[in-house]
């Protein structure tokens, strides 16, 4: 079976230090990814979607980045965190041509301080 | 860009009580998916529809894709106090890689 994980799940960042979520899955090939940002617990917005490696597509401008090095490894990154990137993180992954049928991760709730 | 509205955002009810909520586009989707969320986890799907008209139940759960191909719904039967959460709906843009979201309903359930 299929199993996605992301890490960490609770983060708490100064204002200006970086950033790296990281998430994986197993039990597939070949997925698409996504990072969806959710605030206030109401509304899923997407970040970025990858439909494989080193192929990444950033819906949102802003200080965030995301890199896929590996088939199943979808990492959100930022240089230099702002108070506004406060939220909750969510990692997601589909299989080719089923892009409605999202499977997320655990989430990764990140307070800027 | 694309847009799904939900309503209600909110709804307060008492155990046992018929829930319906439901979502609408200005534009058609060829697919419609319903999500909850409960409180800190990641969305689960509970639903998805394939075809205009179609009606598909997942237990106490029944939605709904309208025939337009610009709305759907969502009923819960009975409700309990595991139905509390967050409910979302969502449709992939028309061949593309992504899925857009509703605001959601936020369900609570009076003991």
């Amino acid at each position: 079976s299929q199993t996605i994980h992301q890490w960490p799940a609770t983060l708490v960042q100064p204002v200006g230090s970086p950033l790296s979520l990281e998430c994986t899955v197993e039990g597939t090939s070949n997925p698409n990814l996504y990072w969806y940002r959710q605030a206030a617990g109401r509304g899923l917005q997407l970040l970025f979607y990858s439909v494989g490696i080193g192929q990444i597509s950033s819906e949102v401008p802003q200080n965030l980045s995301a890199s896929r090095p590996q088939d199943r490894q979808f990492i959100l990154s930022s240089k230099k965190l702002l108070l506004s990137d406060s939220g909750f993180y969510l990692c997601a992954w589909s299989r080719t041509g089923r892009s409605g049928e999202l499977f997320f991760g655990e989430g990764s709730r990140l307070t800027v301080l | 860009g694309q847009q799904l509205n939900q309503s209600p955002q909110s709804m307060f009810i008492q155990e046992g009580e018929d829930v319906s909520m439901n979502c609408t586009s200005s534009s058609i989707f060829n697919t419609w998916l319903w999500y909850k969320q409960d409180p800190g986890e990641g969305p689960v799907l509970l639903i998805a529809l394939y075809k205009a008209g179609e009606l598909t139940s997942n237990g106490r759960l029944t939605a709904q894709f309208g025939i337009t191909r610009k709305d759907s719904f969502l009923n819960i039967s009975a409700s309990i106090p595991s139905d509390v959460g967050i409910y979302f709906c969502a449709g992939p843009f028309l061949g593309a890689q992504k899925l857009v979201f509703g605001q959601g309903t936020r369900l609570t359930i009076n003991p």
